[in-house]
């Protein structure tokens, strides 16, 4: 069985600092871990994936997470907010068993001016 | 190349009535999944299907059946519906169902129980 932790369900942050989206997860076999980002209304849009390879991947609109196995963490980060990141992003976790999604609860983004 | 599209966007229903929501899926992807997301909650898996076949079910009673078409659209159909079960349903399509496939979600179906 395969479950993720997302810590804080909601982060405040002023525009240009930096953003820092928590994910923990749990798997017995080797993961494959997402990060989604929900706008208002809208469905999921993949921001980034590590499969396999380099731990750090770099994804759209400047997010990049990296993948530690030792703490079983997969945070997500930006240098910089802009008040556009405003928004719900979910971390998600599969296995080799295929392409179901376990999803965290979710962090709501907020960008203040 | 068109996206993944659902249809209707929302939905009221009664408690006890059954419900059919529609998903097609992008050109060329013969996979399609569906979740369930309550308010506030993360997504959940519903299940999963590949060439017209049932490729996964996640922790949800047998009410919630599903159908996949020769064109790789697809139905989820809910019966004997409960007031738990309002919620957004997203679908997802896939090219296929191998680890790390980018999964290309629809805008969701709000269906509300009252």
């Amino acid at each position: 069985a395969q479950s993720v932790t997302q810590l804080g369900s909601h982060v405040s942050v002023s525009e240009g600092a930096l953003v820092l989206l928590r994910c923990n997860y749990s798997s017995s076999v080797p993961p494959y871990l997402f990060w989604y980002v929900q706008y208002p209304n809208q469905g999921l849009q993949l921001l980034l994936k590590y499969t396999t390879g380099a731990t750090l991947v770099k994804g759209i609109n400047g997010f990049e997470a990296e993948f530690k196995k030792s703490e079983t963490s997969f945070h997500l980060t930006k240098p910089s907010a802009h008040m556009s990141d405003a928004a719900e992003y979910f971390c998600a976790v599969t296995t080799n068993a295929g392409n179901m999604l376990t999803f965290g609860g979710g962090t709501r983004l907020m960008v203040k001016p | 190349e068109t996206g993944v599209t659902q249809s209707p966007t929302h939905l009221i229903k009664t408690r006890g009535q059954q419900v059919t929501l529609r998903c097609s899926s992008q050109s060329g992807h013969n996979t399609v999944s569906w979740y369930q997301q309550a308010l506030g909650q993360g997504p959940q898996f519903i299940f999963q299907y590949y060439r017209e076949e049932e490729n996964g079910r996640g922790n949800f009673p047998p009410r919630f059946s599903g159908l996949q078409f020769p064109n790789y659209s697809s139905e989820l159909n809910v019966n004997a519906l409960e007031l738990d079960d309002s919620a957004l349903y997203l679908c997802a399509s896939s090219l296929n169902p191998g680890v790390g496939g980018e999964q290309y979600f629809g805008p969701g179906t709000r269906l509300t129980v009252t």
